[in-house]
């Protein structure tokens, strides 16, 4: 079937624009998970959904990051006033039900670059 | 919280060669332990995992290793093909769903 979307696969923006990312997960799995790769890095998790609720945020790494998921389907990552420093790939992966040791299948993630 | 080093950040070897990466976790209550292959510019793919009530686990020419006394886990590739250059990357997880990752190894098999 298919696997984790994203869209776009690129974006260039200006400092202080707001950004959407989108990321459509495999049909039927509930947990939702978004992580950002800056260059030469690891990726960093920012926030996991179950369902429509997001019970972890820690990762977000400051106010101007929002995410959202509706329908218990497709998730967007809203990055408000961005800053050079948001630019990196951000990734989303999606997992069956959420619970510990579960794989977690990745998007191709957005490449998001900041001028 | 948990903290994954990941050694070493980068690995040439000649076809045919075993290449092993390691990494080390700070947190015992880890328990799960997958490792992803990230080629230039596509998505991270799961290609191995093991779970802290085994020490090893082995998938044809990939195997890894637990010792969860000393905190590390490896990967090990053998009888390396061109095909796997690409940059590794290994995780660590609780019983919950956040991974956190190591930096990653870009690893280069010379023809």
């Amino acid at each position: 079937g298919a696997g984790v979307s994203q869209s776009p696969s690129n974006k260039v923006t200006e400092k202080g624009k707001d950004v959407e990312l989108r990321c459509d997960p495999i049909s039927g799995h509930t947990a939702l998970y978004w992580y950002r790769q800056s260059l030469g890095q690891g990726l960093e998790f920012l926030i996991y959904f179950q369902g429509n609720s997001a019970p972890d945020k820690s990762g977000l790494p400051s106010d101007r990051f929002s995410a959202e998921r509706t329908g218990g389907s497709v998730s967007t990552l809203t990055i408000q006033r961005t800053q050079q420093e948001d630019s990196a790939v951000y990734l989303c992966a999606s997992s069956l039900v959420g619970g510990g040791g579960e794989t977690q299948y990745f998007g191709p993630g957005t490449r998001l670059l900041v001028l | 919280g948990e903290n994954v080093e990941q050694h070493p950040s980068t690995l040439s070897v000649q076809e045919g060669d075993s290449a092993v990466i390691k990494c080390t976790y700070s947190d015992s209550a880890s328990n799960y332990f997958p490792w992803y292959k990230q080629e230039l510019g596509k998505r991270p793919q799961l290609i191995i995992d093991i779970r802290s009530n085994v020490g090893e686990k082995k998938d044809q020419r990939i195997a890894v290793t637990l010792n969860k006394t000393a905190k590390h886990f490896s990967l090990h590739i053998t009888e390396t093909q061109p095909e796997d250059s690409a940059v590794y990357f290994c995780a660590v997880g609780i019983s919950n769903y956040k991974l956190t990752f190591g930096k990653g190894t870009l690893l280069t098999v010379n023809p």
